[in-house]
């Protein structure tokens, strides 16, 4: 089975602080994506990565910043935290095809 | 992609078939569809895909109009675990980028 691990369920942090998102695939994925998902609009998309040091913004990039060194690896940088960044964020990867995409358990991230 | 409707909510006895339909009246000829689940608090979990040709795999059963533009899953004996909110999405092959999660269907499983 795919593992989509996220490195934390439950984050709090400080309004201005850099936060750090990290997410591990075990299943050689090329593509990796980071999203957000907040009460009645869904899940939006950050980020997205095609292969290592690839990176392409989604939806809603802006205050966010991803780094992909490795294939297994996406991180996903809050350059400085606000209070409207507070969120579910979520990992997932999949293949280039018809193939599902894959997500992890996400982070809930408080900025307070 | 094309868009999808479904409707807001459903109940389900336990143990008895949940059939969840989705409308996808637009899609296209190159378009998939897809099924997740979303638990309170937790990720969404894959379900089933399909193009024409009906799926069948160990948590459901996915049933796609002739035309393609409505299609059920199926699951066969539902438990109060299945309670969740279920999204139908369409996506292009060449969209990997493009998995779009509409407001889904909550499915409340009833003892």
């Amino acid at each position: 089975d795919v593992k989509v691990t996220q490195s934390s369920r439950y984050l709090v942090k400080r309004t201005g602080e850099k936060v750090f998102l990290e997410c591990v695939q075990d299943m050689d994925h090329e593509n990796m994506f980071w999203y957000r998902q907040d009460p009645g609009l869904g899940l939006r998309l950050i980020y997205f990565s095609y292969d290592v040091k690839m990176k392409e913004k989604g939806d809603i990039p802006e205050g966010y910043s991803v780094s992909r060194e490795k294939k297994e690896r996406f991180s996903l940088i809050l350059e400085s935290a606000s209070t409207n960044q507070t969120s579910m964020y979520l990992c997932a990867s999949t293949v280039q095809g018809a193939g599902p995409q894959h997500f992890g358990d996400g982070t809930r991230l408080s900025i307070l | 992609d094309a868009k999808t409707t479904q409707p807001p909510s459903m109940d389900c006895a336990e143990g008895r078939a949940a059939n969840l339909p989705c409308n996808h009246s637009t899609i296209s000829g190159n378009e998939y569809v897809y099924w997740y689940r979303q638990i309170h608090s937790q990720g969404p979990q894959y379900i089933i895909h399909g193009l024409k040709n009906n799926e069948t795999n160990e948590m459901a059963s996915l049933i796609i109009t002739e035309d393609r533009k409505s299609s059920t899953l199926i699951l066969p004996h539902a438990t109060l675990r299945d309670t969740a909110v279920y999204y139908c999405i369409v996506r292009a092959i060449y969209n990997f980028n493009k998995f779009y999660f509409g407001s889904g269907t909550k499915l409340n499983v009833k003892p």
